[in-house]
């Protein structure tokens, strides 16, 4: 019964190559987003998808595209990959209220070498 | 450009004693503010939130204080338990966002 759920948990990839990481939240929320964690540790905004349209795109480069298929589900590919692409993900969802909390996945850790 | 910042990366405290965790933020937009708990290999889970037209907000063994003039906000937990140890991050939102601004977490180490 696991709210949010992302795969993999784990990444271990080349430069250059690309990759998806996948999201799904059973909770019906109707806003999701994509949030990195970077060696700093600093959580910060990617994208945010509600009801499967992008309503915030962060200053991320164009070699991350989210897909959203339906509400449940919000997956994030990145092409080319490059090293400081490394980075644990976290998947969020919440119900479209202001004062609605978020609810995150376990996240997916990339190591690119 | 931290806007949220916790100034203490770790905090370590006997079991049974209150753990306080602090926060300041810069920016004066900021109406909405949010405590997550991280245990590790895990994401981040709401603890409790606070409006700015409130100053204090309880839950249980978790209390929120926020100082509007001052920018800072704290979370206490009375009594700490070591099942609380865990990195607390601190969180804010301006008016109308769905998104929160991070803080760089603070790690609390609660020892038996």
């Amino acid at each position: 019964d696991t709210a949010v759920s992302q795969t993999p948990k784990y990444l271990v990839t080349q430069m250059g190559n690309d990759k998806s990481i996948k999201c799904e939240q059973n909770l019906g929320h109707d806003t999701m987003y994509w949030y990195k964690q970077d060696s700093k540790k600093f959580l910060k905004i990617m994208f945010s998808y509600n009801n499967k349209e992008l309503i915030i795109n962060e200053t991320v480069p164009n070699r991350f595209s989210p897909k959203s298929p339906d509400k449940a589900h919000l997956n994030l590919h990145i092409n080319s990959l490059e090293l400081g692409d490394s980075a644990v993900y976290f998947c969020a969802s919440s119900q479209g209220d202001y004062l609605a909390e978020q609810y995150f996945g376990p996240g997916t850790r990339l190591t690119v070498t | 450009d931290q806007q949220v910042k916790q100034n203490s990366p770790s905090l370590s405290v006997q079991e049974g004693r209150i753990s306080i965790l602090n926060c300041d933020y810069t920016n004066s937009m900021f109406d909405y503010f949010l405590w997550y708990k991280k245990y590790p290999a895990e994401g981040p889970t709401f603890l409790i939130s606070i409006s700015s037209i409130k100053d204090k907000n309880e839950d249980g063994r978790f209390t929120v204080f926020l100082n509007k003039s001052a920018k800072h906000l704290s979370l206490h937990i009375v009594p700490s338990q070591p099942g609380d140890s865990a990195v607390y991050f601190c969180a804010a939102r301006e008016g109308g966002s769905y998104i929160p601004t991070f803080g760089r977490g603070t790690s609390l180490i609660v020892h038996p």
